[in-house]
């Protein structure tokens, strides 16, 4: 069974704070996407990484994919109260077409 | 922009009731997926269906769920007789490709079931 594990699960921060979030297994993914949901709406698209060491900026948001491709992390600069939401990272193995989700780190960013 | 439609958003059904779920894929995406999503956990995979075929299915996806693209633009997912451990979100996601491509799946907004 192939594990993401997301820390912290929750995060509360003042606005204009920074903040890093994780996304670590011990296996080895194709790709790694970043997600966010809000309540009772489907996960939503932000970036995908593919190759190790890559890094992406959507923005404020940077996301990193480590070396070996078992973590990923998403740093966001500066956070707004419109950053408030259910951050997803999902891997897929190659030669299999599903996603393998963590659990998510809830970000709450108050004014 | 192009977007996952499902249809209803809310079902409620009583236990032992068939149901079927309906999505919109994108229009020019080839690959269809059926995720759930269990108050509180993760979300999980169901199946993904390609070329009017299932292509991989998860333990949950056991007989009594199907999926079909009855014509060329909906994807159903069919739970034969609901169990109140079928509650859930229930998510279908499409990508336009796989298979040594990175697998960027878009997601619909969820029906959410509810068996009681």
């Amino acid at each position: 069974t192939q594990l993401l594990e997301q820390s912290p699960q929750f995060l509360s921060i003042q606005e204009g704070e920074n903040l890093t979030v994780y996304c670590n297994s011990s296996s080895v993914f194709s790709s790694l996407q970043w997600y966010r949901q809000e309540p009772g709406e489907g996960p939503v698209l932000l970036v995908t990484v593919v190759t190790g060491g890559e890094v992406k900026k959507l923005k404020r948001l940077t996301f990193q994919f480590g070396d070996a491709r078992k973590d990923s992390s998403l740093h966001i600069t500066a956070a707004q109260p419109g950053d408030t939401g259910l951050y997803l990272c999902a891997g897929d193995r190659g030669g299999s077409e599903k996603l393998v989700f963590g659990k998510g780190t809830k970000l709450t960013v108050n004014p | 922009e192009p977007e996952v439609t499902q249809t209803p958003s809310h079902q409620v059904t009583q236990m032992g009731q068939e149901v079927i779920l309906r999505c919109v894929p994108i229009s020019n995406h080839l690959y269809f997926y059926w995720y759930r999503q269990i108050l509180g956990q993760k979300v999980e995979f169901l199946v993904s269906f390609y070329n009017n075929e299932i292509s991989e299915k998860s333990e949950i996806f056991d007989d009594q769920f199907s999926v079909e693209r009855p014509d060329g633009s909906n994807f159903t997912l069919k739970i034969r007789s609901t169990k109140l451990e079928d509650s859930a979100m229930y998510f279908c996601a499409s990508s336009a490709n796989s298979g040594g491509a990175p697998v960027e799946q878009y997601f619909g907004p969820g029906t959410r079931l509810t068996v009681t």
